[in-house]
C-alpha cells in the first residue's frame, strides 16, 4: 500500500514566522510532488508542484524534495493569518492518479 | 477562463437512492478524476479517465459505484442504492495532458445519506 504521510497537527506559528510542513512518502517510483492548501468547507487549491531534488521558490513558499530520503516539505515565511488552512501533501502514484496524505493543519496567530 | 464545475453542491439523499454527480472539467484538459473525501481526511482516488477511456477504476468502493465520460468532457460519478457510509465530499479534478501534471480541483459535491 503506497502512503503519503503527514502530522496532523495543528501546527500553530505566530504571525511573520516560518510554518515547516512536512510529508514522507513510502514510493520510490514517486516522480511528481505537489502541496495543496484547503481552506475549510473548500475544494483543495495548487499552491507548489516540484519533481526534482532541492528546493523551489514561488513567493513566500519554497518547496523542498529529497527523493533519497522521500520526504518533501513546504516551507511558509512570514505568515499570514490568511495562511491559517490544512495543508495537503500529493504524490503521484500509478496511472497518474495522487495520492494525499490526511493533511496537516497550520493556526497562524496574530 | 472557467474551472472545474461541478453539480450539485449539495446533495441530500435516503438511504437506497441513486444519485448522480456531475463534472464539467477545464475546456480542452485530457485528463479527469474523481476523489472521495470524508471529514479530516485527504482526498481518496476513485477512477481517472483519459479522454472517453476509463483507466483505472481501482478506488471505488464497490460495484455500486459507476462512473463515465461519454464524449470525453463532462464526467458523470453515479453511486446506486446509497449507503450512510457514501456520505462524503465528492471532489473532480482535471489536468492538462497525461503526463503527471497538477490537477485542479472544482468545489466539489457533499453528500449526505440520511
Amino acid at each position: 500500500q503506497k502512503e503519503v504521510e503527514q502530522n496532523s497537527g495543528p501546527l500553530s506559528v505566530p504571525e511573520g514566522a516560518i510554518a515547516s510542513l512536512n510529508c514522507t512518502y513510502s514510493d520510490r517510483g514517486s516522480q511528481s510532488f505537489f502541496w495543496y492548501r484547503q481552506y475549510s468547507g473548500k475544494s483543495p487549491e495548487l499552491i507548489m508542484s516540484i519533481y526534482s531534488n532541492g528546493d523551489k521558490e514561488d513567493g513566500r513558499f519554497t518547496a523542498q524534495l529529497n527523493k533519497a530520503s522521500q520526504y518533501v516539505s513546504l516551507l511558509i515565511r512570514d505568515s499570514q493569518p490568511s495562511d491559517s488552512a490544512t495543508y495537503l501533501c500529493a504524490v503521484n502514484g500509478d496511472t497518474d492518479k495522487l495520492i494525499f496524505g490526511t493533511g496537516t493543519r497550520l493556526q497562524v496567530f496574530p | 477562463g472557467a474551472g472545474v464545475s461541478q453539480s450539485p453542491r449539495y446533495k441530500v439523499a435516503k438511504r437506497g437512492q441513486d444519485v448522480a454527480l456531475r463534472c464539467d472539467p477545464i475546456s480542452g484538459h485530457v485528463s479527469l478524476f474523481w476523489y472521495q473525501q470524508a471529514l479530516g481526511q485527504g482526498p481518496e482516488f476513485l477512477t481517472y479517465f483519459q479522454n472517453e477511456a476509463q483507466l483505472d477504476k481501482s478506488g471505488l468502493p464497490s460495484d455500486r459505484f459507476f462512473a463515465e465520460r461519454p464524449e470525453g468532457s463532462v464526467s458523470t460519478l453515479k453511486i446506486q442504492r446509497t449507503q450512510q457510509e457514501d456520505s462524503a465530499v465528492y471532489l473532480c479534478a482535471s489536468s492538462p495532458n497525461y503526463s503527471n501534471q497538477p490537477q485542479h480541483f472544482g468545489d466539489g459535491t457533499r453528500l449526505s445519506i440520511l
